[in-house]
């Protein structure tokens, strides 16, 4: 098993520009969810799935949008990048079951 | 609402020092409490976890008891090593229309040197 795996690694953007940071997980969760990490501030919850077709927001969703369409892949999408969006993104999934969800790699974003 | 506050760091020790990283949470009901460590580059990993109150939770010869009457889930260790060098997170659960999401603190980075 991959596990939860996160594309890029690297990203950087200038102001507007739009993109997508890819999160795939092989273990069949139907739990993922999308954190954000900032110096000083732990890890915050953007958006959440408990299934395919299903999202909802978390604790800053402002700024980002995600859809389900296949219980592996849950993407998220920033559609005008600003510099508060610089950050470290972190893609997690769990079974419905169970409290320890599965961390991807991260993807480090910086926008200019 | 629910939170978590963690000693800010980093926290500097000598290999085989003792290891105490504090931490105290706010949170309605009865939360689970856990421990996440990032690795260089990495992304986090569970490292133990306490359902109830008194549970202690155990891994890698760390361990936290989850005392409900300070509302704290302190983490220790008897003797670190370099490899333990590591920002350490405590968390919570809360459950929002039956799914958990965590609430982290804000991270404590431990430096542990030769």
């Amino acid at each position: 098993n991959a596990g939860v795996t996160q594309t890029p690694k690297f990203q950087v953007l200038k102001t507007g520009q739009s993109m997508t940071l890819q999160c795939a997980q092989d273990m069949n969760h139907e739990y993922m969810s999308w954190y954000r990490q900032d110096p000083g501030m732990g890890l915050r919850l953007i958006h959440y799935s408990v299934g395919a077709g299903i999202t909802d927001q978390g604790e800053v969703p402002n700024g980002y949008n995600v859809s389900r369409s296949t219980t592996e892949d849950f993407p998220l999408r920033l559609l005008s990048a600003a510099p508060s969006q610089t950050s470290v993104y972190f893609c997690a999934s769990s079974t419905g079951n169970s409290y320890e969800q599965y961390f991807g790699p991260g993807t480090r974003l910086t926008v200019t | 609402g629910n939170s978590v506050t963690q000693m800010e760091g980093p926290v500097t020790l000598s290999e085989e020092a003792f290891l105490t990283i504090n931490c105290t949470y706010t949170a309605t009901g009865y939360p689970s409490l856990f421990w996440y460590v990032q690795y260089p580059g990495e992304g986090l990993q569970l490292l133990l976890k306490a359902t109830k109150a008194d549970d202690k939770g155990s891994n890698k010869g760390f361990e936290a008891t989850y005392r409900k009457e300070t509302t704290s889930f302190h983490l220790e260790k008897g003797s670190v090593q370099v490899s333990d060098s590591a920002v350490y997170f405590c968390a919570l659960i809360r459950l929002n229309s039956g799914y958990s999401t965590l609430t982290f603190g804000k991270g404590t980075m431990l430096l542990v040197s030769p």
